[in-house]
Order: C-alpha cells, then sequence, then structure tokens
C-alpha cells in the first residue's frame, strides 16, 4: 500500500518565523488533506489538495501530484499554531486514508 | 459548515464494562470512520462505513464493534473495555459514495478515553 513521510518531524521555532513541511507520498493519489491538531487534541482541516496551490491567510499548501509531494507553507509563525501537522492520502481503490506520522511544530514566543 | 459531534469529550471507565462512544454528523454524509490515536502510532483506522448497517474492518478492529443503523449516526463499542484501549478516539465522515469521486474528511473534537 501507499507510503506516506513526513518532514521534519520535530520543528522548533521563533514567533514571527516562517516555516515549510513537507509530504512525500510513495504512489498517486486521489485525495491529499493536510489537518492541525491542535494541543487539545482537536484535528482540524487545513487544506484538501490532492494537487495545485491553495491558499488560506497565512498558510498554503502545494501538491505536485506528477512529483508525489505536498508542501504546506506557514509564515509569520504564531504561538496558536503550534500543534502536529499531519498529512493524509488516500489512493485510487481504497477508503482509507493512509497517515503520515506528523510534524510536531512549536512556536516559542 | 459540516458538523460531527461526538458525544464525550472525556470518558472513563472501569475494565471488563460495556463502552458505547456515539458519533453524529448533520451533512447526510456516506461514509463514516473511528480512528484511535496513541503517542508514536499516528491515527489506526478501526473500523469504517459507507452505507447504513454496513461496516467494513480496519487495520485494529479487535475488541471492537460498531454499528450503523441511521446515516448520520456511527457508534463504536468496546465489548469488555481493556486498559490497552485506553486512547483518543476520533471519528469522521466524508460525503462521497464511490470512493473515486474522493473527498475531504471531516473530524469529531475526540474521545479520550481512560480504562481504569
Amino acid at each position: 500500500g501507499i507510503q506516506v513521510e513526513q518532514s521534519p518531524p520535530d520543528l522548533i521555532l521563533q514567533e514571527g518565523a516562517n516555516s515549510t513541511l513537507r509530504c512525500n507520498f510513495s504512489d498517486s493519489v486521489n485525495n491529499l488533506q493536510w489537518f492541525h491538531q491542535n494541543p487539545w487534541g482537536q484535528l482540524i482541516n487545513l487544506f484538501y489538495i490532492p494537487s495545485g496551490t491553495k491558499q488560506n491567510g497565512r498558510l498554503s499548501a502545494t501538491t505536485v501530484a506528477t512529483e508525489r509531494y505536498s508542501l504546506l507553507y506557514i509564515s509569520s509563525s504564531q504561538t496558536t499554531d503550534s500543534g502536529v501537522y499531519f498529512c493524509a492520502c488516500r489512493e485510487d481503490s481504497n477508503y482509507q486514508l493512509i497517515w503520515g506520522a506528523g510534524t510536531k511544530l512549536i512556536i516559542k514566543p | 459548515d459540516v458538523k460531527v459531534t461526538q458525544s464525550s469529550r472525556y470518558l472513563v471507565k472501569r475494565t471488563g464494562e460495556k463502552v458505547f462512544l456515539e458519533c453524529v454528523q448533520d451533512m447526510d454524509h456516506e461514509n463514516m470512520f473511528w480512528y484511535r490515536q496513541d503517542p508514536g502510532l499516528g491515527l489506526r483506522l478501526i473500523y469504517f462505513s459507507y452505507d447504513v448497517k454496513m461496516k467494513e474492518k480496519g487495520d485494529i478492529p479487535e475488541g471492537y464493534s460498531v454499528s450503523r443503523e441511521k446515516k448520520e449516526r456511527f457508534s463504536l463499542i468496546l465489548e469488555s473495555a481493556s486498559t490497552n484501549q485506553t486512547s483518543m478516539y476520533l471519528c469522521a465522515s466524508s460525503p462521497d459514495r464511490e470512493w473515486h469521486s474522493n473527498q475531504p474528511q471531516h473530524f469529531g473534537d475526540g474521545t479520550r478515553l481512560s480504562i481504569l
């Protein structure tokens, strides 16, 4: 089955810094989502982005499906951006989302 | 906005009890999912359902069962709770009837279940 790898596993930044999180996947996908899990455990949809580029405020994401990766950009980081960022993909013949291990982001004031 | 509601945010039960976790979605979604999340192991799929009264095993179904009598409600049942079922449980839904039409999954806030 499909493999999903995220990097880096951990990231510590000062408030105001920019960051790029990466998600690599091993096969073609028809669904790719980025999630943010806050320190209280709530899992929030950020982007549904099987291909192309989307932006939402300080966050943007790009998926290059032909090269099997997706990037999540966070600009001007705030402490509320802290948490774990997950990438999850679904391959063409399966209901299941396959999850990456996540990137743990800590934004220091 | 899609709303996925899990009945409890925190739950404490005893070993051997039968435990019910309830999930309701308000968007007429076809698919519903139950995951558990444990430190270092990420999200693992327990069961999913693609229609009323239909269910499929996920990666870790042992010790669990599910019920989907109505389209909007998907229940996870721990038949005889054990301490290794202490975890965060997350419910999700998505609208596609055909898997290839692909739509995003939307999650509830999670239930932190402790089995003593």
